[in-house]
Parts: C-alpha cells; structure tokens; sequence
C-alpha cells in the first residue's frame, strides 16, 4: 500500500506564488504525476517526474525527491482561473495504475 | 470530438436496477481504467485493462462488473448498487500503462454521476 498526503485547502492572491506540496510512501516508485481538476470538470494532466529535480513548463514547475518521498507544484503569477483541486498522483511497478491523493483545493483571490 | 467520452452523464437508480455506463476513447490508447470519485475522498482505481485484457481489480465488490470489448471501450455494468455507491465515475485512458508524458498520463472522461436511491 501507499500514503501520500496533501494539504486539503489552500488559498493564495492573484498574481502570487504558491507551493503546494506532496509527501507520499511507497514501494516500487514509478514516477509522480501533477493533475488539475476544476469543479465539475474532469481532471487534466499538469506534469511528471520520475528523477530528481525540477520540471518546469510555463508558470508550473514540480519538483521531486525520491529519497525523501516529496514532490511539489509550484505555480506563478496566479490567475484566478488556477482555482481548482491539484492531485498529486503516484505510479509504482507492481500495481496496475496511479493511487492519488485526496488533492489540494486551491482558491485565488483577487 | 473529445478523446475519451462517457454516457450517460448522469444516472439516477434504484437498489434493484440493472445499468451500464460506457466509455469510449478516441485516442489510440492501450490502457483503460475506471475510477471512482466520492465526495471528501481521493479518487479510487477500481479496475484497469490494458490490451482489453484486466490487470488489476481493487477489491471492488461484485455488483460492479466491466467489460472491455476492445481497446476503444470499456463498460461499467452495475446491479443491486447501495446508496453508498454514489459517486462520479470516471473512465481514463493512457497510451500504455507505465511511463511519463506520451505514454503514462491519463486522459480522463467528464465522468458519470450516479446517484443510487
């Protein structure tokens, strides 16, 4: 089995930066996906890392470190249409599919 | 046309009904899966299908069966639900089961809300 914990809200103003991170505990590591999920709406793929380091595209960036079971998002220049649900998502090669996270609701603010 | 499409959208049910719902993807995938998204919980991989053959059942109880009739379709039949069975229901695809961008994300469906009563 596998924990992977987020934070449940966060709130941050347009414009901003925000961090929102992911801490997870599993076997057969296979890399770690980023999704963004709007109410209402179906989640879309935002990022993937396997290795160590950064991964930037745009105003998203994810970070990971495999020894220490930790991956970030990290959005800038915040706009409003960023509030949504982030999931963070682990992929492991003795299982069938990414287990999630119960995601981190993330709300702009003007 | 989008590339994995759901129906119904919306379910509503009775404990007794017999009721599918069906996915179809448009994007040349080998891999398909079902999840399940209840309120205040993570989503949950119920089953997976890769080659139209399934490689992982999540210990979902037995009044929910798939089916795969080929790469582009995967069905979720579902009979005696409890009112605990509501939830979105989202079907997902990916070019091949494991690996990064291209091959390994998923692209999921809208989802069908089932309300069982």
């Amino acid at each position: 089995g596998q924990n992977i914990d987020q934070p449940t809200e966060m709130t941050a103003t347009e414009g901003a930066i925000v961090q929102i991170n992911c801490t997870y505990q599993t076997s057969g590591f296979n890399g770690l996906f980023w999704y963004q999920q709007h109410a209402g709406e179906a989640p879309t793929f935002l990022s993937y890392n396997v290795l160590d380091g950064l991964e930037e595209k745009g105003r998203f960036s994810s970070f990971l470190s495999r020894s220490k079971g930790y991956s970030y998002l990290l959005l800038k220049e915040l706009q409003m249409k960023d509030s949504a649900s982030y999931l963070c998502a682990v992929d492991r090669t003795n299982a069938g599919k990414s287990t999630f996270g119960d995601g981190t609701t993330l709300t702009v603010k003007p | 046309e989008t590339g994995v499409t759901q129906t119904p959208r919306h379910l509503v049910m009775g404990m007794t009904n017999k009721k599918s719902l069906k996915c179809e993807q448009h994007l040349g995938h080998n891999a398909m899966y079902w999840y399940k998204q209840s309120a205040k919980k993570p989503l949950e991989l119920m089953f997976v299908y890769s080659l139209e053959e399934r490689v992982e059942n999540n210990s979902v109880p037995s009044r929910f069966s798939p089916e795969c009739p080929n790469s582009s379709h995967l069905f979720l039949h579902l009979h005696t639900l409890q009112p605990e069975d509501s939830a979105l229901y989202l079907c997902a695809s990916s070019q091949d089961l494991r690996g990064g961008p291209g091959t390994g994300e998923l692209f999921f469906g809208e989802g069908s809300r089932l309300t069982v009563l």
